[in-house]
């Protein structure tokens, strides 16, 4: 069985940096073809995607955020970890890791995490 | 390339067909996926490779289209099946979503 697992601060300054972890289970994160993405929803607002790393270490990310974010993982803990710097009290909402699958060609996010709330305030 | 959805919220009774529509600025082929996410859950992957029904979802959620206009039909209404519905591109990163369809009881 597949499952993605986010964990981190549920509170965090302005300012300060925040780091999430997704711990994986039922999948290798250097198998071909597997990918992990993070995502965020802003309360009441639509899903967001960030980042992307993949099973050959290659990474994306969006590029609004991209000199205050950075995606690593740490295999051998089958952990995947999410960094993004200068806080500001926007970026509260809930964080979602998802497995992400290349089929042949085409790419989806085909398991999610249950999220982790993240609450920017001072 | 951004991707547009039909107005949101949309009314909609037990057993009606719906229809969502998710329009892309450019030709994306068939790199569109289809989300459902229910208040307070996780989203959840319906349909991937614009019309390919993912593993133990219904069948009566069925996926059309290709380069610039897709669609998401819901063939019968179930109560369960109120929620929010997002498309996303995934042809190169980054791999953005819409803006979302919120299906709610008419």
């Amino acid at each position: 069985q597949v499952t993605l697992r986010e964990s981190g601060p549920a509170l965090v300054k302005p300012t300060q940096t925040l780091t999430l972890t997704c711990t994986v289970s039922g999948f290798s994160l250097t198998t071909n073809g597997m990918c992990v993405s993070w995502v965020r929803q802003a309360p009441g607002k639509a899903l967001e995607w960030l980042a992307r790393i993949d099973w050959d270490g290659s990474r994306e990310y969006v590029k609004s955020l991209k000199t205050r974010i950075t995606i690593s993982r740490d295999t051998p803990r089958h952990q995947v970890v999410f960094g993004m710097t200068n806080l500001d009290p926007l970026d509260t909402g809930t964080y979602y890791c998802a497995r992400t699958i290349l089929l042949s060609t085409v790419y989806a996010l085909d398991v999610w995490g249950q999220g982790a709330t993240v609450i920017v305030s001072s | 390339i951004q991707l547009t959805q039909s107005a949101s919220p949309l009314s909609a009774s037990v057993g009606d067909r719906v229809t969502i529509t998710c329009r892309a600025s450019q030709d994306i082929m068939n790199y569109l996926a289809w989300y459902q996410q229910r208040p307070g859950e996780a989203p959840k992957l319906l349909i991937y490779a614009a019309s390919t029904l993912q593993s133990g979802v219904p069948s009566r959620f069925s996926g059309s289209g290709s380069g610039t206009e897709f669609t998401l039909t819901i063939a019968s209404l179930q109560p369960e099946d109120y929620g929010t519905y997002y498309c996303q591109r995934l042809n190169a990163s980054p791999f953005p979503f819409g803006p979302g369809t919120k299906v709610d009881f008419k």
